[in-house]
């Protein structure tokens, strides 16, 4: 069964270090999220991405994040100048053309900000 | 009036019985809503989803009830299993919103054998 992988599952920075979050979503998928869960809350999304654009981003989605779909298959995530506050985890999800609303989810990496 | 409300945080149920998850919202524009079964250290697994169009629908032991009219939907386990024993998440969709899903605060469900 095709499925969303992410990586790395663990990652450990020094505020104000850069990171970058991967994701492969489904091949035939041509909708990619990003959402973070921080521990022991609910899931947050940050960004929608479609046809090579950011369709949709919330609030949390500052000037400190970017995504880029830099080949065929990769789809990342990256945050500038890490805060403490960023550490979560973070999930990639994707869905297809033919249905749009069903969004499959990564395992998710795990951020840690010290 | 993006949020959508789940109650209640935690539940226990015994083997067999039914598990009952609620969740309310208020934005009319949401248009889609699914439910995400999440187990320990791993992501949100997809477990069925309604359209305000329709009322009940149900998949094997999960239904999904809907009332449009008071901006509710609710999950129903039957014959619940200690295997279902995970945090359960409603979410919806706002059309036209990039497919944003707003999720609930979620339900941690123990089911003991």
């Amino acid at each position: 069964e095709p499925e969303v992988t992410q990586t790395p599952s663990h990652q450990v920075t020094q505020m104000g270090q850069e990171v970058i979050l991967r994701c492969v979503p489904i091949s035939n998928h041509l909708y990619f999220y990003w959402y973070r869960q921080i521990l022991g809350q609910k899931v947050e999304f940050l960004v929608s991405f479609y046809n090579n654009e950011i369709s949709e981003k919330s609030e949390i989605f500052d000037d400190q994040f970017s995504v880029e779909r830099p080949d065929g298959s990769n789809f990342t995530l990256k945050i500038r100048s890490t805060k403490l506050e960023d550490s979560a985890m973070y999930f990639c999800a994707s869905s297809g053309q033919g249905a749009v609303n069903e969004q499959f989810f990564g395992p998710g990496t795990r951020l840690t900000v010290l | 009036q993006q949020q959508v409300k789940q109650s209640p945080q935690s539940l226990i149920v015994q083997k067999g019985g039914i598990s009952i998850i609620n969740c309310a919202y208020e934005n009319t524009a949401f248009d889609y809503f699914p439910w995400y079964q999440q187990f320990p250290g791993k992501g949100p697994a997809l477990l069925i989803a309604i359209r305000p169009d329709v009322s009940e629908k149900k998949e094997g032991r999960f239904t999904i009830s809907f009332n449009k009219s008071a901006k509710q939907f609710s999950l129903h386990i039957m014959d619940s299993q200690p295997g279902d024993s995970a945090t359960y998440f409603c979410a919806a969709r706002k059309a036209n919103a990039g497919n944003m899903l707003t999720f609930g605060g979620g339900t941690r469900l123990m089911v003991k054998p």
